[in-house]
């Protein structure tokens, strides 16, 4: 059974427009989100965080959204650029720490210019 | 500072034969885990090391996967024998106690 969920496998986006990608879970014990990016070839980057007791968490172009009511959380990039096009992976842990992940299927972003 | 290593990053054997993969994780990274990831799907993990104990080893096949983690540093992940199901890239990761993973390329494993 799939425990975090990303449902879109794809997005395309132009340069300089807002992407937002999306991460569904079904485990209510996970209280910490995470975000990871990955180019081809390489292993998987951790790009942002987030703490279910937080709602949301900030840094430069990206920004988490947690809707622990909805089990959801969001990705939002903003500006999008061109170096953003990538596998982006949502993981989820039930330990309070990043010790033990469960990650989604991933969403390749395009990023066109 | 240096990253995690993994070798080889390309590895194809017929099924039936055993293959192996080395992880060197970051300089002071207690912490090592080994995934695997299919094709359209995320890593999953197999086996976390704290030092030179395997704490979390629920997802390993053990009929035909080990792993090893000698003095706490250099890892290694063994199948034998493989089957064609275990086709996939095979990912190391460490980190510090438990903070953020930092992972290596990863090995692709093809079995004909």
């Amino acid at each position: 059974d799939q425990q975090v969920k990303q449902n879109s496998p794809s997005l395309s986006v132009q340069e300089g427009r807002i992407s937002i990608l999306n991460c569904d879970y079904t485990n209510s014990m996970f209280d910490y989100f995470l975000w990871y990016k990955k180019y081809p070839a390489e292993g998987p980057t951790f790009l942002i965080s987030i703490s279910s007791i937080k709602d949301k968490n900030e840094d430069g172009r990206f920004t988490v959204f947690l809707n622990k009511s909805a089990k959801h959380l969001s990705l939002h990039i903003v500006p999008s650029q061109p170096g953003d096009s990538a596998v982006y992976f949502c993981a989820a842990s039930a330990a309070g720490t990043a010790s033990k992940l469960t990650f989604g299927t991933g969403t390749r972003l395009q990023v066109t210019l | 500072e240096a990253g995690v290593v993994q070798s080889p990053r390309y590895k194809i054997i017929e099924k039936k034969q055993p293959v192996a993969f080395w992880c060197n994780p970051i300089s002071g990274h207690n912490t090592l885990y080994w995934y695997r990831q299919n094709l359209g799907q995320g890593p999953e993990l197999l086996i976390r090391y704290e030092n030179e104990e395997a704490v979390d080893d629920s997802q390993l096949p053990k009929d035909r996967f080990s792993a090893e983690r000698l003095k706490g540093v250099d890892s290694t992940l063994k199948i034998q024998p493989a089957e064609l199901g275990d086709s996939a890239v095979y990912l190391c990761a460490s980190s510090l106690n438990q903070e953020k993973q930092f992972f290596g390329p990863g090995t692709r494993l093809t079995v004909l």
